[in-house]
């Protein structure tokens, strides 16, 4: 079946610092990806699409200058969260969909910001 | 506003019994829904979906219904087995420039009981 990976699974950084989240297709191509994020005991909150060779579109309240998303390539979607603070420790996930019907999800990544 | 509603935080079921989740949506434009099983610190395994063309669609031990007038679709799983345990997502997509962007409910949890 379709996959989709995501790399690190975890990761732990300083305050201030960035991080880089990878998303891979790795068995269909994937003009679009989307990245989500959820909190403790709460559902997924969609943060932003991933278009491959374009901007990628946001979600009200999200910042575009922390979460900065490049879709490199039909099968790479990165998330970079630029100086991470603690409130940005979260579990970080990505999804891609090779047609309308079906969204496989990604592993996620815990971020840990002390 | 939360347009895709699971009002069950938790469901018991008894091994080998019918397990039934229930979701309610208020979006018209919703016309793709999404199942996923949910483990912590993983990411959602996709299960089941159904277009809103259709109010029935099977696979497996799986099986969604939409009711498209009352908004509202359920997931049964016959026989229910002790890993299914897990929390359980409802998803919707639909409306102009949606593709794939799913709404979530906020999950119900799932105990199998021997």
């Amino acid at each position: 079946g379709a996959v989709v990976s995501q790399h690190p699974s975890r990761v732990i950084c300083k305050s201030g610092t960035s991080v880089k989240i990878e998303c891979r297709s790795l068995d269909f191509q994937a003009t679009t990806m989307f990245w989500y994020r959820q909190f403790p005991k709460k559902s997924l909150m969609l943060m932003a699409t991933s278009n491959e060779g374009s901007k990628a579109t946001y979600e009200q309240g999200v910042e575009k200058d922390k979460f900065l998303i490049n879709h490199a390539s039909l099968t790479l979607s990165t998330l970079t969260v630029t100086s991470a603070h603690p409130e940005d420790s979260s579990f970080y996930i990505c999804s891609a969909s090779p047609n309308r019907e079906t969204q496989y999800f990604g592993p996620g990544t815990r971020l840990l910001v002390l | 506003d939360q347009q895709v509603k699971q009002n069950s935080p938790s469901l018991s079921v008894q091994e080998g019994r019918i397990s039934i989740l229930n979701c309610d949506y208020t979006n018209s434009m919703f016309d793709y829904f999404l199942w996923y099983k949910k483990y912590p610190a993983e990411g959602p395994t996709f299960l089941i979906s159904i277009s809103s063309i259709k109010d029935k669609n099977e696979d497996g031990r799986f099986t969604v219904f939409l009711n498209k007038s009352a908004k509202h679709l359920s997931l049964h799983i016959v026989p229910s087995q002790p890993g299914d345990s897990a929390v359980y997502f409802c998803a919707a997509s639909g409306g102009t420039d949606s593709w794939g962007k799913l709404q979530f409910g906020a999950g119900t949890q799932v105990v199998v009981t021997p």
